[in-house]
């Protein structure tokens, strides 16, 4: 079967630096997506990785590695608007994004 | 402002009655599709549609059906609302299937 695993909740201080993993086991690989989710609203893109290595956008960085099944999320000088779900979601075989249960991330002051 | 408009924003409908989500977008992608999110899991795909005049069953099709009669509306019906089906119901559109995808604000569904 097809499978997405991320930590459930994590929680970080304001300003600090957090990662967020995502292991994934599909059928096929398209490419990985990130997304942020702030309670009661839609996800929106964040990032995109098809090849290995690091893809950084301002605060917030993604990595993969297909060999290892694997990608996190790196968010830096965390603020409290960074407090939100996180979803990794890979694009299998079918073009059709297999998406995982999300990382609820919680920023203390 | 270009997006994705789904309607209504949330309802209660009672078990065995009929229900259209709506959705339309003004971005003119290509791939429209219908996600559901439930507590604990992630959003998994009921129906989608890589273009006007095809759709295709996703992870979680059954009790649900769908039409894209122009590039523009994808209305998702429920044709006898069960329990199980009281969900958040998100709407996305993508310019092809191998771009990311632009969510609406999500339908707010419970059947009793």
């Amino acid at each position: 079967g097809q499978n997405i695993d991320q930590p459930t909740e994590m929680t970080a201080t304001e300003g600090a630096i957090v990662q967020i993993n995502c292991t994934y086991q599909t059928s096929g690989f398209n490419g990985l997506f990130w997304y942020q989710q702030h309670a009661g609203e839609a996800p929106t893109f964040l990032s995109y990785n098809v090849l290995d290595g690091l893809e950084e956008k301002g605060r917030f960085s993604s990595f993969l590695s297909r060999s290892k099944g694997y990608s996190y999320l790196l968010l830096k000088e965390l603020q409290m608007k960074d407090s939100a779900s996180y979803l990794c979601a890979v694009r299998d075989s079918n073009y059709q994004l297999i998406w995982g249960a999300g990382t609820k991330l919680i920023i203390k002051p | 402002i270009a997006g994705i408009t789904q309607a209504p924003t949330s309802q209660i409908l009672a078990a065995g009655r009929r229900m259209t989500l709506r959705c339309t977008q003004d971005m003119r992608h290509n791939a429209m599709y219908w996600y559901r999110q439930d507590l604990g899991l992630g959003l998994r795909l009921i129906h989608y549609s890589n273009t006007a005049g095809t759709t295709g069953k996703g992870e979680v099709p059954d009790g649900y059906s769908v039409s894209r009669a122009n590039t523009d509306d994808f209305p998702l019906t429920l044709a006898s609302a069960v329990p199980s089906q009281t969900s958040v119901y998100f709407c996305a559109s993508s310019d092809r299937a191998n771009q990311p995808q632009h969510f609406g604000d999500g339908t707010r569904l419970s059947i009793l």
